[in-house]
């Protein structure tokens, strides 16, 4: 069982709506991750919040939105996707980052995300 | 430029044996690398890690090697189990930010 929670699994989204992909650990980790993983390659890194501030944005396009709202929750604001963007979305966390902070990320099952 | 790579797709091998996995870097800044495993619809499950001052970390059936001369590392399970069977991607990463540069993946299949 993963102690990393995605909601939901599925999701299935016009290019004009809006919708939101949500995270939750209860591990008490302060560092928090969103990926993308397209169709047999490995997951890339989108977003990293440490301690609830962004830390990394990845050139990410802004129709991707993130947020923190406090050390255990994490989401994902989607807003006028593309078709390209249909993938798994995985979230991940870790109990912090910094210099000599080397700690596995924990990661929840994903949002398969399909854009029609 | 992929800075850590798999170069085997897929790996074979027969339940009770050795199955070696291996994944090679270009970047010399990373200093800490990890194994992960993935069955299908599910997200990436944490295997083992090892640190850049160690060359061997061990953890039940599991063992990886770190050769940073060859800048290359590989994960040893004995004995292999069917349930052993799914894809598994070497990530490393260094410095401040805790990012994690995936390999492409090794699909292991462990036949009874």
């Amino acid at each position: 069982d993963t102690e990393v929670t995605q909601t939901p699994k599925h999701l299935v989204m016009g290019m004009t709506n809006k919708k939101s992909l949500k995270c939750e650990q209860h591990m008490g980790h302060r560092a928090m991750y969103w990926y993308k993983q397209k169709a047999k390659k490995p997951p890339e890194l989108m977003f990293v919040y440490s301690y609830e501030k962004l830390s990394i944005n990845e050139s990410v396009p802004s129709r991707f939105s993130p947020e923190c709202p406090n050390s255990s929750l994490l989401n994902l604001h989607l807003h006028a996707l593309q078709p390209e963007d249909s993938a798994l979305y995985l979230c991940a966390s870790s109990q912090k980052i910094g210099v000599y902070s080397n700690q596995p990320q924990h990661f929840g099952d994903g949002t398969r995300l399909s854009i029609l | 430029d992929q800075q850590v790579k798999q170069n085997s797709p897929s790996l074979s091998v027969q339940e009770g044996r050795i199955s070696i996995l291996n994944c090679d870097y270009t970047n010399s800044m990373f200093d800490y690398f990890l194994w992960y495993k993935k069955y299908p619809a599910e997200g990436p499950t944490f295997l083992i890690s090892i640190s850049s001052i160690k060359d061997k970390n061990e953890d039940g059936r599991f063992t990886v090697f770190l050769n940073k001369s060859a800048k290359h590392l590989s994960l040893h399970t004995v004995p292999s189990q069917p349930g052993d069977s799914a894809v598994y991607f070497c990530a490393a990463h260094g410095g401040a930010t805790n990012k994690l540069i995936f390999g492409t993946g090794t699909l292991l299949a462990v036949q009874p």
